[in-house]
Order: structure tokens, then sequence, then C-alpha cells
């Protein structure tokens, strides 16, 4: 069964701290994305991949960024960490044309306090 | 601009009662259209989706969905609800090459 997983299902952290969240995937999808999601503004993006070092900006990219070394991980990093962050993290792979194949790993519920 | 709006953020239906889920969209490029569900704390599961042909599209878990092109729709359906369906339900427009963009979710409650 393919998959998408991310490290931590819960993580605490307090404000100023440097967060990493990690996602790997095991389909060797060219595309990968970060989504934060909130009550009532559904997902959105804050940047994807679509190759290993190369990374495009979402629609709410700041305050984030993203490291993808290798092909089947991609890592998004608050470089400090504030209360606004606190969301729902979901990771995504696809295939290349960003349509096939668009698995969601099962979330990062971060707070920052 | 692209949007997907799903108009309904709560809706509560008894077991057993039919169930739809509205999602309009506008999307300037031939949108491929999806559903998701999301258990509580759990990601996003695709329930079906369209790409093209019959208008009508089975998905997974007895859900149905219809694309109407003139009025931009692709509502959800389901005949008979059972408890295990309550969950939050997304509705998503993409093309080949684009990012998805996403409906803010409508959260099903189900009454025994």
């Amino acid at each position: 069964d393919v998959k998408v997983t991310q490290s931590s299902r819960y993580l605490v952290k307090r404000t100023g701290e440097k967060v990493f969240l990690e996602c790997v995937q095991d389909m060797d999808h060219e595309n990968m994305f970060w989504y934060r999601q909130d009550p009532g503004l559904g997902l959105r993006l804050i940047y994807f991949s679509y190759d290993v070092k190369m990374k495009e900006k979402g629609d709410i990219p700041e305050g984030y960024s993203v490291s993808r070394e290798k092909k089947e991980r991609f890592s998004l990093i608050l470089e400090s960490a504030s209360t606004n962050q606190t969301s729902m993290y979901l990771c995504a792979s696809s295939y290349r044309d960003r349509i096939s194949r668009y698995t969601f790993g099962s979330g990062t519920r971060l707070t920052v306090v | 601009a692209q949007s997907v709006t799903q108009p309904d953020i709560h809706i509560t239906v008894s077991e057993g009662a039919s169930l739809e889920l509205r999602c309009n969209y506008s999307y300037g490029a031939t949108p491929y259209l999806f559903w998701y569900v999301q258990s509580p704390g759990q990601g996003l599961q695709l329930l079906l989706k369209y790409f093209s042909g019959d208008t009508l599209v089975q998905g997974i878990k007895g859900f149905e969905a219809e694309f109407k092109r003139s009025q931009s729709s692709f509502n959800l359906r389901k005949p008979s609800v059972h408890w295990s369906d309550a969950a939050e339900y997304f509705c998503a427009v993409g093309a080949y090459g684009q990012n998805f963009v996403f409906g803010p979710g409508t959260r099903l409650s189900v009454l025994p």
C-alpha cells in the first residue's frame, strides 16, 4: 500500500523555537506538497516541490521554508514558531502532472505555546 | 480567480437519510474535480474524481457525484448515510500541471 508518512501526529513547541516537520513518501512521486488546514479555510498550500532541491511558493509561504534533499523526503521548517502557526499540517505527494495518485499523509497537529 | 465554494459549513442528517453536499467552482481551465473525506485526526482520503466522460461518477463507500458544467457544480450524494460517514468533506479542483484549489469543507454529523 502506498504511503505518505508524517513523522509526528502531535507536536507542542514554544514561541521562537525552530520547528521541523518531516514527510516521507514511498511512491517515487516527483511532487510533494505542504498544506496548512484551519477550520473554515480548507487546505491552503504553503510550498511544493517538483524535484529534488526544487521548490515553489504556494499561497501562504510567509514564515515557512522547505527542504528537499532526497526525492522521498520533504521537510517543512518554521524558522521561529509563532502562536498563529498553530494548525494542522498535511503533506501530500503526486505524480508530475499534479493530478495522478495525489496522496495525503495523516497530518501533524502543531501547537505553539 | 480560481475558487471552490462549499455553501454548507455544517450539515446534520439522521442515519439512513439521504445526503447531498454542494460544491461550486470557478476555474479557467478545463477542471478536474475531486471529493475528499477526512475522518477526525486523519489525512484526506479520495472519495471520487471526475476527469471526463459520464457526468455521474461513482466513488467509494457508496458515494456518487454529478458534474454539471452549466451550473459549475459537482455535488456529492449518498442515498443512505451511515454513522461512520460523519467526517469533514472537501471538494477540490485541479488541472494538469496546476495546483489543487480546495473548498473550505463541510462537516457532516450523523444522528443515530
